[in-house]
C-alpha cells in the first residue's frame, strides 16, 4: 500500500518570494510521482510528474520538483510566486506495477500568496 | 478539444435516495477514473474503467458502483445515500496507451453532491 504525506496544510507567502511545498511518500514498490493544483470550484490540473530519469522535474507555471529516493520525498518549489498561484496543491503517487490509473493523494497544501 | 465534462455540477439529495453522476471524457480518451473529495478524507480513488471494464477499485462500499459505455462515457451510482456521501466527485480521463503513469489524467470540474 502507498501513502502520501503533505506536511503543511497551509503555507502563506508574500508575492515574489520563493516557496517550497513538502511531500513525502511511503511505498513498498516503485512509484510514479505527481503534483496537481486545484483552483476554487475547479478540478485538478497536472503541474508536473516524475516517471524516471533526471530527479529534477520542471513543470508548468514555473514550478519544479526534486525526487529524492533516499528521503522518499518529492518537494515542489517555485523561485518567485505570483498572486495567481494561490490554490490548493496535491502530491500524488501511482503504483508502477499495479497498472491502471489509480492515484493516491496527499491531504493537500493550501498556498496563499499575499501582496 | 473540449475538456472532461461532468453533469450535473450540483446536486442535493436526501438520505436513503440514490444518485447517478455522469462523466463525458475528452474525445478519444478510453480510461475514466472517479475520485471522491471530502474535507475529512481528502481525495480518494473510487474506481477506473477502461473499454467498459472496471480495471481498479478503491475501498468503498458496494453502494458505490459505476459503468462505462461503448462511447467511453461513464456513470457512477450511489445507492442508499448517507450524510457522509456529501462530497465533490471528480472524474478524470486519459488516453491510456499502455503505460498508465505516462498518460496524463485530465480532471473534470466535479459534481458537488450534498446529502441532507
Amino acid at each position: 500500500a502507498q501513502s502520501v504525506t503533505q506536511l503543511d496544510s497551509q503555507v502563506p507567502v508574500f508575492e515574489e518570494a520563493p516557496v517550497e511545498l513538502r511531500c513525502n511518500y511511503s511505498s513498498s514498490v516503485s512509484v510514479y510521482l505527481f503534483w496537481y493544483v486545484q483552483y476554487p470550484n475547479q478540478g485538478l490540473q497536472l503541474l508536473l510528474k516524475y516517471l524516471s530519469g533526471s530527479t529534477l522535474v520542471k513543470g508548468i507555471n514555473g514550478f519544479e520538483a526534486e525526487f529524492n529516493k533516499s528521503q522518499t520525498s518529492f518537494h515542489l518549489r517555485k523561485p518567485s510566486v505570483h498572486i495567481s498561484d494561490t490554490a490548493e496543491y496535491f502530491c500524488a503517487v501511482s503504483d508502477r506495477e499495479g497498472g491502471g490509473n489509480k492515484l493516491t493523494f496527499g491531504t493537500g497544501t493550501q498556498l496563499k500568496v499575499e501582496l | 478539444k473540449a475538456g472532461v465534462t461532468q453533469t450535473p455540477r450540483y446536486l442535493i439529495k436526501t438520505r436513503g435516495q440514490q444518485v447517478t453522476l455522469s462523466c463525458s471524457p475528452i474525445s478519444g480518451h478510453r480510461s475514466v477514473s472517479w475520485y471522491q473529495q471530502t474535507p475529512g478524507q481528502g481525495l480518494q480513488f473510487l474506481f477506473e474503467y477502461f473499454s467498459e471494464t472496471q480495471r481498479n477499485k478503491g475501498n468503498f462500499p458496494g453502494r458505490f458502483s459505476g459503468r462505462q459505455f461503448s462511447n467511453s462515457r461513464s456513470e457512477m451510482n450511489v445507492s442508499t445515500l448517507e450524510l457522509g456521501d456529501s462530497a465533490l466527485y471528480l472524474c478524470a480521463s486519459s488516453l491510456f496507451l499502455g503505460s498508465p503513469a505516462i498518460n496524463e489524467q485530465f480532471f473534470g470540474p466535479g459534481t458537488r453532491l450534498t446529502v441532507l
